[in-house]
């Protein structure tokens, strides 16, 4: 186990709405990256959290937002669901804003309907 | 052109095999390399990094040409535990985020 937990594990959620999912990063680990995983895809990097602000972002639009809170944890919210969001959501943590090497969350599972 | 790319396979390999996988990347200025392992349905989970001399890890040997941008994965004497999702993934710069770009993994299934 990697130490770094997220939650909910699955979530349903209807198109339109909003949704919130939260991570845990590992003990002593100050640095919070989100990713999506399609279906037969590889994680696509949605943004990165370091110091409570966001430290780059990737590909998506503005309804995906972010926050990092002072223990380091970090929230995803996703605005306005579209059927496209559902996938699942990684969460990875890392020692230091520019260390690689990356431990992932179990993921949340989100089905958009 | 994508980022990073793969041969998703499915590769079908026998016990005992040796299997090879392999990755393109575009950014020549990428400064860190690396293969994850993803179980169905589970978290992707660092395998190992893959430095310019080559590194190698028991049964595994990941080899990276920085000249053709091309990083490459070993596994020697399959073993059915080894069947999984296997993602190269590329550090692009700027160097100073731990942002990592995935490729679309390579599938593989190791028979009795």
């Amino acid at each position: 186990e990697t130490g770094v937990t997220q939650s909910p594990t699955h979530l349903i959620k209807t198109r339109g709405q909003q949704v919130t999912l939260r991570c845990s990063s590992q003990s002593g680990h100050n640095t919070v990256s989100w990713y999506q995983q399609a279906l037969g895809q590889g994680p696509q990097f949605i943004f990165q959290y370091y110091r409570e602000e966001e430290n780059g972002r990737g590909n998506f639009p503005p309804r995906f937002s972010g926050l990092q809170f002072p223990n380091y944890s970090s929230e995803l919210n996703v605005n306005a669901l579209e059927l496209d969001d559902s996938a699942l959501y990684l969460c990875a943590s890392t020692l230091e804003v520019s260390n690689t090497e990356a431990f992932f969350g179990q993921g949340t599972r989100l089905t958009v309907v | 052109r994508k980022e990073v790319e793969q041969d998703p396979g499915p590769f079908n390999v026998p016990e005992g095999a040796t299997v090879a996988f392999n990755c393109t990347y575009s950014n020549s200025a990428s400064q860190s390399f690396f293969w994850y392992r993803q179980d169905c349905r589970k978290e992707p989970k660092l395998l190992m990094s893959v430095y310019s001399s080559g590194n190698e890890d028991g049964r595994f040997t990941a080899q990276l040409n920085r000249a053709s941008q091309y990083i490459s994965l070993l596994i020697r004497d399959s073993k059915l535990s080894d069947s999984a999702t296997y993602l190269c993934v590329v550090n692009p710069p700027p160097s100073n985020t731990g942002k990592l770009i995935f490729g679309q993994g390579t599938t593989l299934q190791v028979k009795p």
